[in-house]
């Protein structure tokens, strides 16, 4: 089953504009990683927030986390056409060390208009 | 520093065969998770391996069978393959929280 949802299921914006899509999961989490997916291929590890962090930023991303609403959301800045793939949020339920398996939405679908 | 890398990249057989995908982990990762993604969906946890034994199961039968080395590289076995399990096969690596994935290997079940 999968805990994660992604919204919206497909965006379309012009190249320059922001995107910003969202995650909820139901059960509580260890920490949620942001994943992009080019045309089928494997999975790029875009961030990672922890349970006890609520906004993290790398280059032209900024997560933020809501465990209270059990919510994420991923905005991409000043977008590229490079940036048109899918993006998966997905959860980690393990509390203490050690990696787990994580569960993941159905994923967004991001496509930049040149 | 190589990543995760997967072999073979995409793979055909026949319903009722078996089937093994390997995985190298990233250089320093001493876990590998294994991920089955449909078309259309988000990938979907079939097991995890830490110290060549499997730590963690998904939702999947037996005929999803795994094995780690001592190099820490995987494989995954598939037996009496299904239609159903037409898919990429994502394996991933992981030392701590992140988990590093490889190109996936396409398998297509006719």
């Amino acid at each position: 089953s999968q805990q994660g949802e992604e919204d919206p299921q497909a965006l379309s914006i012009q190249e320059g504009e922001n995107a910003t899509m969202n995650c909820s999961y139901k059960t509580s989490i260890n920490n949620l990683q942001w994943y992009r997916q080019n045309s089928g291929r494997g999975l790029v590890h875009l961030i990672l927030i922890r349970s006890n962090e609520r906004e993290k930023h790398s280059g032209r991303l900024r997560v933020t986390l809501d465990t209270s609403k059990k919510s994420s959301s991923l905005l991409i800045t000043a977008s590229r056409a490079a940036d048109t793939a899918s993006y998966f949020c997905a959860t980690d339920g393990r509390t203490g060390g050690g990696a787990d398996g994580l569960t993941f939405g159905k994923g967004t679908h991001l496509i930049i208009q040149p | 520093d190589a990543g995760v890398t997967q072999s073979p990249t995409h793979l055909i057989k026949t319903r009722g065969q078996q089937v093994t995908l390997r995985c190298s982990p990233k250089s320093g990762h001493d876990t590998v998770s294994w991920y089955q993604q449909a078309l259309g969906q988000g990938p979907q946890f079939i097991f995890q391996y830490y110290e060549e034994e499997e730590r963690q199961r998904g939702n999947f039968p037996d005929r999803f069978s795994g094995h780690q080395f001592p190099n820490y590289s995987s494989e995954l076995n598939v037996n009496a393959l299904l239609l159903g399990d037409s898919a990429l096969y994502l394996c991933a690596s992981s030392l701590v929280d992140e988990q590093f994935f490889g190109p996936g290997t396409r398998l297509t079940v006719l």
